[in-house]
């Protein structure tokens, strides 16, 4: 059965303290995995899409890299604007393009 | 280009009542999708159309239908509402995102109370 876990479920950090988010997967044939942001009250707002192991992608102060069985995103000397859910998805072969998400990881950056 | 617009964004509701969310997106795309999202659960599929004509179960379908009215719109119904289906429904498309690869644009969301 395809499943999407995310560690921790909640993340504190001061300003400036670096941490990574792991997102683990189980999935026949993965296509793609997605990372997404979201803000309360909104809907999730694309960050990355990696295709496989070994790829990685930055924007700003985050990076995301890809494992046969899991993803991380790293976060550099985060914001408080950084502050948000961030959720992890993964498609797999086909082309019906159904997401599979996990239960997102919750990041508050304090000042 | 207003993406992926949702009515309404909010809506209460009594058991057994009905009602459609109405989800358009403008920006040509061929895939649409349903979720919804309650606490600890993520985001769940509800319903999904590949392309226009077409539509398909996902993971949470009981209770709902939907209608991909054209390749703009696609609607989802509730017959009668139960108060399990309280929760933040959000649609989405699916195309390229600027050369970046293929992602799934979603909409801002309706938080649907049924009493």
């Amino acid at each position: 059965e395809d499943q999407v876990t995310q560690s921790p479920e909640a993340l504190r950090l001061q300003e400036g303290e670096s941490s990574s988010l792991n997102c683990s997967y189980t999935v026949s044939g993965l296509r793609g995995l997605f990372w997404y942001r979201q803000d309360p009250g909104k809907g999730p707002e694309f960050l990355f899409t990696l295709y496989s192991a070994g790829e990685e992608k930055e924007k700003e102060r985050l990076k995301a890299t890809l494992t046969k069985k899991e993803s991380f995103l790293h976060i550099t000397a985060p914001k408080p604007e950084d502050s948000a859910t961030y959720l992890c998805a993964v498609q797999r072969g086909g082309n019906t393009g159904k997401l599979i998400f996990g239960q997102g990881t919750t990041l508050q950056v304090k000042p | 280009n207003a993406g992926v617009t949702q009515t309404p964004k909010f809506q209460v509701l009594k058991t057994g009542q009905s009602m459609t969310l109405q989800c358009a997106q403008d920006m040509n795309h061929n895939s649409m999708y349903w979720y919804r999202q309650d606490p600890g659960m993520g985001l769940r599929l509800i319903y999904y159309s590949a392309s226009e004509g077409t539509t398909d179960k996902g993971e949470v379908p009981n209770g709902y239908n939907v209608s991909r009215l054209n390749k703009r719109e696609f609607s989802l119904r509730l017959e009668s509402a139960a108060p399990s289906q309280t929760s933040v429904y959000f649609c989405a498309s699916r195309g390229n995102f600027g050369g970046l690869g293929e992602t799934q644009y979603f909409g801002p969301g309706t938080r649907l109370l049924v009493l």
